[in-house]
């Protein structure tokens, strides 16, 4: 049972556009959302973070927006760069339940020129 | 500042073996968090270690098991390896609390013959 749900293996936007990654999820007692970035023969690596109490944060060029009716997060990167090429984790946690992240499939980001 | 490390970085190892995986805390960090990520999947969680004992496990059978060392240092340990354990294998440190900023290091990638 996928509780959180990243619907598009891939996705390629070009240098300078917006890029957007949608994640779904099905746990309603998911409170807190993170966005990982993943290079070849690297660990994933930390990008942004919401709780449920908000429904947009901003850091740069990355900005998460959550909508908790929706079971429904989304990734955006204004403007695309071509370091930005890579795979993105969208992940999920129950702060209160527990010190579990449930991790999507991921999303393979293509940038091109 | 030292990052989190592991070793090996690649292992191949047979049916029905035992295999010890290592990893190094970021610097200052005290909790350590296992990962298995099968091909064309997310990371899932095994287990967390917090000052030397197991806080919080995921859905994987007691033949994966795991230390943590006074120096915050880590070990998984897989008995009786299955074909299904293929995977990278990721740990995950941490400042307790601050869980949801984990820094990854680069995994190490087991193939079970």
């Amino acid at each position: 049972d996928q509780q959180v749900k990243q619907n598009s293996p891939s996705l390629s936007v070009q240098e300078g556009r917006i890029s957007i990654l949608n994640c779904d999820y099905t746990n309603s007692m998911f409170d807190y959302f993170l966005w990982y970035k993943k290079y070849p023969a690297e660990g994933p690596t930390f990008l942004i973070s919401i709780s449920s109490i908000k429904d947009k944060n901003e850091d740069g060029r990355f900005t998460v927006f959550l909508n908790k009716s929706a079971k429904h997060l989304s990734l955006h990167i204004v403007p695309s760069q071509p370091g930005d090429s890579a795979v993105y984790f969208c992940a999920a946690s129950a702060v209160n339940r527990d010190d579990k992240i449930i991790f999507g499939k991921g999303t393979r980001l293509h940038i091109l020129p | 500042e030292t990052g989190v490390t592991q070793s090996p970085t690649h292992l191949i190892k047979t049916r029905g073996q035992q295999v010890t995986l290592r990893c190094s805390s970021q610097s200052g960090h005290n909790t350590v968090s296992w990962y298995q990520q099968a091909l064309g999947q997310g990371p899932q969680f095994i287990f967390q270690y917090y000052r030397e004992e197991e806080n919080g496990r995921g859905n994987f059978p007691p033949r994966f098991s795991g230390l943590q060392f006074p120096n915050y240092s880590s070990e998984l340990n897989v008995n009786a390896l299955e074909l299904d354990d293929s995977a990278l294998y990721l740990c995950a440190s941490s400042l307790r609390g601050a869980l949801y900023e984990q820094y990854f290091g680069p995994g190490t990638r087991l193939t079970v013959t």
